[in-house]
């Protein structure tokens, strides 16, 4: 199967610090990428789907200016948690869609993130 | 999104056939039935995905009703490495996945 990649796969930071944590697809071009949240015993929530050369489409509640998406090629996507808090501590999975072959998503391994 | 019913958690013993059950009595005609796997501390890994006919792959099978109202997934031999979080997802063609609670599946040795 198609292989996403993602880095850093953990990260602290401090308070009011930004981070940018990279999707990469490694052998295939993915003109979609997804960003999910997951917070411990908790499913996977959505928060925003990326296009490559357009505008991030962001989930209701997720706030577009705090969490920054750039997907500037067909092979990586950029999420930046910008002034990051303790909350913000969560798994960041991105994932991406194939072109063409429509439905299936291969995910990212995960990037955790603490903020202290 | 339609939605999905999953037992919150099941339990299989190694080596034997493991039947994940899903309940989706809202679905359309246009929604797809897919199936991923999350093992601890990974993202998710996709296993199988129809829209009316039953599936085969080489991880499992996915034995769809007649009127899709309800699906299973098949593990046909389960092994510790299956032990994982199961969500069954309901997507229209090129939309995106949303992910329900899904089953904590339990593979004793």
């Amino acid at each position: 199967g198609a292989v996403v990649s993602q880095h850093p796969s953990w990260v602290i930071c401090k308070s009011g610090t930004s981070v940018k944590i990279e999707c990469r697809s490694l052998d295939f071009q993915a003109t979609t990428m997804f960003w999910y949240r997951q917070f411990p015993k908790q499913s996977l929530m959505l928060m925003a789907t990326s296009n490559e050369g357009s505008k991030a489409t962001y989930e209701q509640g997720v706030e577009k200016d705090k969490f920054l998406i750039n997907h500037a090629s067909l092979t990586l996507s950029t999420l930046t948690v910008t002034s990051a808090h303790p909350e913000d501590s969560s798994f960041y999975i991105c994932s991406a869609r194939v072109g063409g072959s429509g439905e299936t998503q291969y995910f990212g391994p995960g990037t955790r993130l603490l903020v202290l | 999104d339609a939605k999905t019913t999953q037992p919150n958690s099941m339990e299989s013993n190694e080596e034997e056939p493991v039947h994940l059950p899903c309940n989706h009595s809202t679905i359309s005609g246009t929604d797809y039935i897919h199936w991923y796997r999350q093992l601890p501390s990974q993202g998710p890994e996709y296993v199988i995905h129809g829209l009316t006919s039953n599936v085969n792959n080489r991880m499992a099978s996915l034995a769809i009703a007649e009127d899709r109202k309800s699906s299973t997934l098949i593990l046909h031999r389960a092994t510790l490495r299956d032990a994982a979080v199961y969500y069954c997802i309901l997507m229209e063609y090129g939309n995106k996945l949303v992910f329900g609670a899904g089953t904590i599946l339990r593979v004793k040795s």
